[in-house]
């Protein structure tokens, strides 16, 4: 149980153009989950923590019009990265709360973005 | 604000060395510790973590971790490694009397342990 999974798993954008990645809990409701960039041999830095039905607490320097949340339901959590620059390119994880679990999140394989 | 140190950045480590992996935090509340791994090409799985009463914690794959408090350490141990435990280790924190609500976690740099066969 508890499997997060992530779409997609690689992208390649253009510079300018806006790329929509999602992330969803498929054995279990998830009302936080959380978007991290991990640069390579680095830690995980929290971008947000997204909470179903409500708007996006960001981390500070994270430009919450650029990277866009939206958690629709209880299962779906998107991240839209808006006019994609070439030092957006990373790796981007999120991670689910079961809502009736304890503070322990599931994490997604992450998706890898290169822009060009 | 918390922040958590993972002293070792690269280890190596021939198959059936023992293994200990620093991690310390900064917080002096309440938390909660969490030890992930990432293994090539994968996302990250929970090996282990400690919420409350024995210090001790034994994880998945024959993993253990002991909190000490007075050292606000999570130490991550095991016996005898396998090439198969090459992967990138992650020590995380979560604060609990401050923002648990949200589970915000604080990682470490992570530790890229590398095992020789």
């Amino acid at each position: 149980g508890a499997v997060v999974s992530q779409h997609p798993s690689r992208v390649i954008c253009k510079s300018g153009t806006s790329v929509k990645i999602e992330c969803r809990s498929l054995d279990f409701q998830a009302t936080t989950m959380f978007w991290y960039r991990q640069f390579p041999k680095q830690s995980l830095m929290l971008m947000a923590t997204s909470n179903e039905g409500s708007k996006a607490t960001y981390e500070q320097g994270v430009e919450k019009d650029k990277f866009l949340i939206n958690h629709a339901s209880l299962t779906l959590s998107t991240l839209t990265v808006t006019s994609a620059h070439p030092e957006d390119s990373s790796f981007y994880i999120c991670s689910a709360r079961d809502r009736w679990g304890g503070v322990e999140q599931y994490f997604g394989p992450g998706t890898r973005l290169t822009v060009t | 604000a918390q922040s958590v140190s993972q002293h070792n950045h690269h280890v190596i480590l021939s198959e059936a060395a023992s293994l200990e992996l620093g991690c310390n935090y900064s917080y002096g509340g309440t938390v909660n510790l969490f030890w992930y791994v990432q293994y090539p090409g994968q996302h990250l799985q929970l090996l282990l973590k400690y919420f409350s009463g024995d210090p001790l914690v034994k994880g998945i794959k024959g993993f253990e971790a002991e909190f000490i408090k007075s050292k606000f350490s999570f130490n991550l141990r095991k016996p005898s490694v396998q090439w198969s435990d090459t992967a990138e280790y992650f020590c995380a924190v979560n604060a609990v009397d401050r923002g648990s609500t949200l589970g915000r976690l604080y990682f470490g740099r992570g530790t890229q342990l590398t095992v020789w066969p």
